[in-house]
């Protein structure tokens, strides 16, 4: 079974300051991790991928995420938030098999103050 | 820049009544995903096909919903009859073939209000 836990609801930053969503998985597999944001009224949008390359992962508009295999953790973070980046963020775990499924954290909604 | 649609994009029903929803994956996308999101959750996988075939339904609640993609390509998911517990966003998503490199995309979904 997979699991995803991310660990804060809501974060609030201010504008120009750095930014960390934390997550932490559960996989049986050897897992592909994601980043997903959704902004209101939109889709879901792919901000970055783990897919046992690299353990450090950048993605879209200066975002990254670091693989932590000790720790069963995949963080995102971003080092100066930008009033765009206010959005919901969703941590997502992917079975290491064919026909993979996406389990999703519950989300943690970023709000960045001026 | 190919997208998945979705049509509606937003529906009203009352209780009981039938509903009914398309999705238009993005070309050449072999696997096509159904995703429910409850306000405040993360979305739910409801049903996975890969061509015209579903390969993962165990989420899906066969007493009232069905999902078919008949010639391999779009997709109509169907609630009858629906329930005050299914108001929800139903995504659609695609990938190229369904492998752990795929990435999956989304389309805009539709927010379904069930009165």
């Amino acid at each position: 079974a997979q699991s995803v836990t991310q660990l804060d609801s809501h974060v609030s930053v201010s504008e120009g300051t750095p930014v960390l969503l934390r997550c932490n998985y559960s996989s049986s597999y050897s897992p592909s991790l994601f980043w997903y944001v959704q902004h209101p009224n939109k889709g879901l949008q792919l901000l970055l991928k783990y897919t046992s390359a690299a353990t450090l992962v950048k993605g879209i508009n200066g975002f990254e995420a670091e693989f932590k295999k000790s720790e069963t953790s995949f963080h995102l973070t971003k080092p100066s938030a930008h009033m765009s980046d206010a959005a919901e963020y969703f941590c997502v775990v992917q079975r290491g098999t064919s026909y993979g499924k996406l389990t999703f954290g519950q989300g943690t909604i970023l709000t960045v103050h001026p | 820049e190919a997208e998945v649609a979705q049509s509606p994009r937003y529906k009203i029903t009352e209780k009981s009544q039938a509903v009914a929803f398309w999705c238009d994956p993005i070309s050449g996308h072999a696997t096509l995903y159904w995703y429910r999101q409850i306000l405040g959750q993360g979305p739910e996988l409801l049903v996975q096909f890969q061509d015209e075939s579903v390969v993962d339904d165990s989420q899906l609640p066969k007493d009232r919903f069905s999902a078919e993609r008949l010639k391999g390509v779009d997709s109509t998911l169907k609630i009858q009859p629906a329930e005050l517990g299914d108001s929800a966003m139903y995504l659609c998503a695609s990938s190229f073939s369904g492998g752990q490199l795929d990435t999956q995309y989304f389309g805009p979904g539709t927010r379904l209000t069930v009165l």
